[in-house]
């Protein structure tokens, strides 16, 4: 298995729910990143982890909680979600956060629905 | 700060026409810029990427765009579109010190008709 991998592919939660989203990246690289994409809004940069430590967090909810174990894994910890939280979240990896090296490479996304 | 504005969130064309998807940046420092592509139920793909280097960027799949500082564009083009060109494309921005740090556009999708 190559490239970034997400899963689950679809998840649907309510509001009182707890879950997880993984992110496993099979390339060898230092940089994790997770981005939402919903309906009417341009894709967004969530959050940056770099050789495990989180470099950016771009004002999000804490309702979302994200861990970085190790630079291959990245999970997004979710609990008591609104429904406009429902989106496309998709992880991404990069050699490097700065650019140096190759570019950010994307999983396929999980789509989230919270009920 | 980096902001992207896509002109036309549906561009149709025929096939075997020309492609032309508009991409305006902001950018308070020397930028990157990108183009993506997601298809159906994907995750997004790099077309192509300008670094600062030449400012005309060859991509894949035959795909191109030119970085026009003074105009502060990025615009994509493709001479003949092919069905399978079918998807929607992102422009994005980063600073060059946060190069994988992207700010994305809303996207445009292109519909290709036979």
């Amino acid at each position: 298995e190559t490239g970034v991998t997400q899963t689950p592919r679809h998840l649907v939660m309510g509001m009182t729910n707890k879950k997880s989203l993984k992110c496993e990246q099979h390339l060898g690289h230092n940089a994790m990143y997770w981005y939402k994409q919903s309906a009417k809004k341009p894709l967004e940069l969530m959050f940056v982890y770099n050789f495990k430590e989180q470099t950016e967090n771009n004002s999000v909810p804490s309702r979302f909680s994200p861990e970085c174990p190790n630079s291959s894994h990245l999970f997004l910890h979710l609990h008591t979600l609104q429904p406009e939280d429902s989106a496309l979240y998709l992880c991404a990896s990069s050699q490097d956060w700065r650019g140096r090296g190759t570019e950010a490479f994307f999983g396929q996304g999980t789509r989230l629905t919270v009920v | 700060a980096q902001s992207v504005t896509q002109l036309g969130s549906h561009v149709s064309v025929s096939e075997g026409a020309l492609v032309l998807l508009r991409c305006n940046y902001s950018s308070s420092v020397p930028p990157y810029l990108f183009w993506y592509v997601q298809y159906p139920n994907q995750g997004l793909q790099l077309l192509l990427k300008y670094t600062s280097a030449a400012t005309l960027v060859k991509g894949i799949n035959g795909f191109e765009a030119e970085f026009k500082k003074s105009e502060t564009s990025f615009h994509l083009t493709k001479p003949s579109a092919h069905m399978s060109d079918a998807a929607e494309y992102f422009c994005a921005v980063s600073a060059q010190n946060a190069g994988n740090m992207l700010t994305f556009g809303g996207g445009t999708r292109l519909m290709v008709k036979p």
